[in-house]
């Protein structure tokens, strides 16, 4: 099963701007793999963020874009909040068959 | 208002059988795909397979394949995740999602979770 890469660890300052990726053992992570990201803060359940590389849902603060960027999914985050901080998870498809990656803390501080 | 509601905790022994739901409503549940996602505790999320409720239509990760069973009842728009010999390596929160599209390429509303132990 192929394998999907995300930043262990990211930290941003307030106010500041960073960009989280999605890699795939596989190669390079095209639209094809319709790429997803969702947001986790502790205890909740994930909220979906973007789907399908980059469409955002009603409640997806302005702030975050998805994108393809480099051979990888990608998510930027544009003027940190503090209730940015959690952990993001990406998901991708290999025709059909989807798959996680392992998710990255981002610590606004 | 679109929401997924999903069974409460369970403690459950080493070798019982368990089922939890994921119930639907504000939409018609049959038009929409609904994943499960496993997160053991302190871990990563993982998918685990999908239904499709207008006709059973079920994809199992691999990983997932042959250790529970995923299942639907559209008349009471409830999706199941089924473990027939639980193990302690079973325990976590188990998530249902909706999914739609060719592709499953739309992805929105997540359930609660459900915690489930399984420990003697």
């Amino acid at each position: 099963q192929a394998v999907v890469t995300q930043e262990p660890s990211l930290t941003v300052s307030p106010g500041g701007t960073v960009t989280l990726t999605c890699g795939s053992s596989t190669g390079t992570v095209t639209s094809g793999h319709y790429p997803y990201w969702f947001q986790q803060k502790p205890g909740q359940a994930p909220r979906t963020l973007f789907y399908d590389t980059n469409n955002k849902h009603s409640w997806t603060p302005a702030r975050f874009s998805g994108s393809l960027l480099g051979g990888k999914a990608a998510l930027t985050l544009s003027g940190a909040q503090p209730e940015d901080e959690a952990v993001y998870y990406c998901l991708i498809s290999y025709s059909g068959v989807w798959v996680f990656g392992g998710g990255t803390k981002l610590t606004v501080l | 208002e679109v929401q997924l509601v999903q069974s409460g905790t369970e403690v459950k022994n080493p070798g019982e059988s368990l089922k939890i739901s994921c119930q639907g409503s504000g939409y018609s549940f049959d038009n929409y795909w609904i994943a499960w996602v496993r997160q053991m505790p302190g871990k990563g999320l993982e998918w685990m397979g999908i239904i499709y409720p207008r006709d059973s239509d079920t994809r199992y990760s691999p990983s997932f394949r042959g250790q529970v069973t995923i299942s639907a009842d559209k008349s009471i728009s409830t999706a199941y995740l089924q473990w027939s010999t639980l193990k302690a390596s079973d325990t976590g929160t188990y998530f249902c999602m909706r999914l739609y599209g060719s592709w499953l390429q739309f992805g929105d509303y997540w359930g609660q979770g459900t915690l489930v132990t399984v420990s003697s």
